[in-house]
């Protein structure tokens, strides 16, 4: 099945900063992969996603990019801001009927003031 | 976007019973729920694929006879965590995604299970 491997587990940054995860995976029929940020105790909620015919997404402060040879993504914050503060999980899903998700370790970012 | 709801958001049982958790797409049909546990301060881990009007999909160590599910509608799916133990203690969570096969997951709103 497929593996999602995610760095770094925690991520201080200062304000205005910019912060970067990256991901790998394994399985190289995953063709949507989406990145999610979870406050404690609440819902992951989905902040970007691409899929595999793109190399590059970008949405306002947030963007993502995506090397399907290396099979690694990664996403970029920039200006970040203390609200940044949360969980960031990435995932990769492989198709097929279930489409089910596969999360990487999830990324501890903490934005001083 | 499409709207998930679960329910109970909160829930302590005492070992030895049986708790049920709901999963519900609210405007949409969702013919496939996923069903996720997540320990303190690490990742969602897969445990099922609930799929409406057949048998769920269990991964790898995860007792089918301990968590029951059942996706009777295209709407509603339950979980029931039988014989609880303090090691259940956990937050389980669903996701659902619309049968117009967009990629993205809905996400319920997660349910904070304590055993004591």
């Amino acid at each position: 099945g497929e593996n999602v491997e995610q760095h770094p587990s925690t991520l201080s940054v200062q304000e205005g900063d910019s912060a970067v995860i990256k991901c790998t995976y394994s399985d190289s029929a995953s063709n949507y992969f989406p990145w999610y940020k979870q406050e404690l105790g609440k819902r992951p909620q989905l902040i970007i996603d691409i899929r595999s015919n793109v190399g590059e997404k970008k949405d306002q402060r947030i963007a993502v990019t995506l090397n399907k040879t290396a099979k690694h993504f990664s996403l970029h914050i920039t200006e970040t801001q203390p609200e940044d503060s949360a969980v960031y999980f990435c995932a990769a899903s492989s198709g097929g009927s279930a489409r089910q998700l596969t999360f990487g370790s999830g990324t501890q970012l903490t934005v001083l003031p | 976007g499409a709207v998930v709801s679960q329910h109970p958001s909160r829930v302590i049982c005492k070992s030895g019973t049986s708790v049920k958790i709901e999963c519900r797409s609210l405007d949409f049909q969702a013919t496939t729920m996923f069903w996720y546990r997540q320990f303190p301060k690490q990742s969602l881990m897969l445990m099922a694929t609930s799929n409406e009007g057949s048998k769920a999909t269990y991964e790898q160590g995860v007792e089918k006879d301990k968590f029951l599910i059942n996706h009777a509608s295209l709407t509603l799916s339950t979980l029931t965590v039988t014989s609880a133990h303090p090691e259940d203690s956990s937050f389980y969570i669903c996701s659902a995604r619309t049968r117009q096969g967009t990629t993205e997951a809905f996400f319920g709103q997660g349910t904070r299970l304590t055993v004591v």
